[in-house]
């Protein structure tokens, strides 16, 4: 079956420590973005990325980093340097990138910092 | 700049009674997409429905239905005979037609459903 996972499920992070969470996508989708949703509030835009090696910052990328060194990968690095990480975090895809096209959704991962 | 509001933080319905969620968008742009979006209490959001700004006509699949007013600047989206298995939070979002890519997508905050028994 075709689809976005996200690993891990739920997370648990102590102040001071860089953390990775993962997004795979079989879509075949050359585009991948990273959200975050916070209690009672829409998704707000982390980073994106149109094709390998390219990524572009979105409303709220302080504090986190990503790369792009696959079509089917889009990891998301949460630093030290985030200063109120604990969230919910949506990995999605699109086929082409563009402003119109659907954006489909992995099932998330819950950060949570200690 | 473009934004989406849905006014409704909550609504609770009961079983088999009909309900509409509100959506009310921004956009300078004549061309754009709305778009909603389901998540459960599962956590993924699952999409609904797309409609292009020069599309009007009301969509209807199952028991779900959206209606889409310019003159208003709205995308109502409404369920009929509501069920439990409906009960989830709502996203409506909005992206315009540009050149350029997916950052143009913006959501509106949602809305929680919940369908009691």
């Amino acid at each position: 079956d075709g689809g976005i996972t996200q690993s891990p499920k739920y997370l648990f992070r102590k102040e001071g420590q860089n953390v990775t969470l993962s997004c795979e996508q079989n879509l075949n989708h050359d585009a991948m973005y990273w959200y975050r949703q916070d209690p009672g509030q829409g998704l707000r835009l982390i980073y994106y990325s149109q094709i390998v090696n390219d990524f572009q910052k979105g409303d709220i990328a302080e504090g986190y980093s990503v790369s792009r060194e696959k079509k089917e990968s889009f990891p998301l690095t949460v630093t030290s340097a985030q200063k109120n990480p604990t969230a919910f975090y949506l990995c999605a895809s699109s086929l082409r990138g563009r402003s119109t096209d659907t954006q489909y959704f992995g099932p998330g991962t819950r950060l949570t910092v200690l | 700049a473009q934004k989406v509001t849905q006014a409704q933080t909550e609504i609770s319905v009961v079983e088999k009674e009909d309900v509409t969620l509100d959506c009310v968008y921004e956009t300078r742009d004549t061309t754009y997409y709305l778009f909603w979006y389901k998540q459960p209490p599962s956590g993924e959001l699952v999409f609904l429905i797309r409609r292009n700004s020069f599309d009007e006509q009301n969509e209807i699949s199952g028991r779900y239905s959206w209606n889409f007013q310019k003159s208003t600047s709205s995308f109502n989206f409404t369920i009929t005979a509501s069920q439990v298995v409906d009960s989830a939070v709502y996203f409506c979002a909005l992206s315009e037609a540009r050149d350029n890519y997916g950052q143009n997508f913006v959501f509106g905050p949602g809305t929680r459903l919940s369908v009691l028994p």
